[in-house]
């Protein structure tokens, strides 16, 4: 496909059980990220990668939220011991270049339900 | 702290009517602005950026710096710019993220 892709479209786990979301960006685009978006809430930065490497991992909220990126391509969000909060939707986008230059494409989102 | 402010969670209007979306950042650099829009069942996309000073389906946006503003307008609104619109702010301390605010749902009453 031509756009950003997510997987799972919906996820609904129980209270302390491990996730992993997948995000499919654009080919050929360098700079990908994530974002948590809470019901009745703005965009919240998670992480930003440049390539492989994580310049910008400063919004993931506790140390049971990991994310990597490999071959430039794919990356994998996971979620550990979840808790109620973490519901939500987590969006990945991509971008050509750093933002500076370029607009960021969104994926449709995964939603999350932790019960 | 940086920060993106738009303080209507809800705006309606009549179709044909002026529309002003608000936005308000705290950036003590040089910004770069942008409105991202979410029409409904389809994906987050861009929809202009302060620096192309374009005209995006008749909307417009002007960056005010003494006022800290963004906002974005439209003469004559339209029943299909009914969505949800976002203000968000890049160029902060020199991170490549956006800092997105909590977004307005526009809707356009025939």
């Amino acid at each position: 496909g031509a756009g950003v892709s997510q997987s799972p479209s919906n996820k609904v786990t129980e209270k302390g059980k491990d996730v992993e979301l997948r995000c499919d960006p654009i080919s050929g685009h360098t700079a990908l990220y994530w974002y948590r978006q809470r019901l009745g809430q703005g965009l919240e930065f998670l992480i930003y990668f440049q390539g492989n490497s994580a310049p910008d991992k400063s919004g993931l909220p506790s140390d049971r939220f990991s994310a990597e990126r490999t071959g430039e391509s794919v990356s994998t969000l996971t979620i550990q011991r979840t808790q109620q909060e973490d519901s939500a939707v987590y969006l990945c986008a991509s971008s050509l270049v750093t933002l500076s230059t370029g607009e960021l494409f969104f994926g449709e989102g995964s939603r999350l339900t932790v019960l | 702290a940086q920060r993106v402010t738009q303080p209507e969670k809800l705006l309606s209007v009549f179709k044909g009517a002026p529309v002003e979306l608000k936005c308000n950042y705290s950036y003590s650099g040089s910004p770069e602005l942008f409105w991202y829009v979410q029409y409904s069942r389809q994906r987050l996309q861009l929809l202009l950026r302060h620096i192309s000073r374009e005209s995006i389906k008749g909307f417009t946006a002007d960056l005010n710096k003494g006022e800290t503003s963004f906002h974005l307008k439209k003469p004559f609104a339209q029943e299909e710019d009914s969505a949800m619109y976002y203000c968000a702010l890049s160029g902060v301390q020199g991170a490549q993220k956006l800092v997105f605010g909590q977004g307005t749902r526009l809707t356009i009453n025939p």
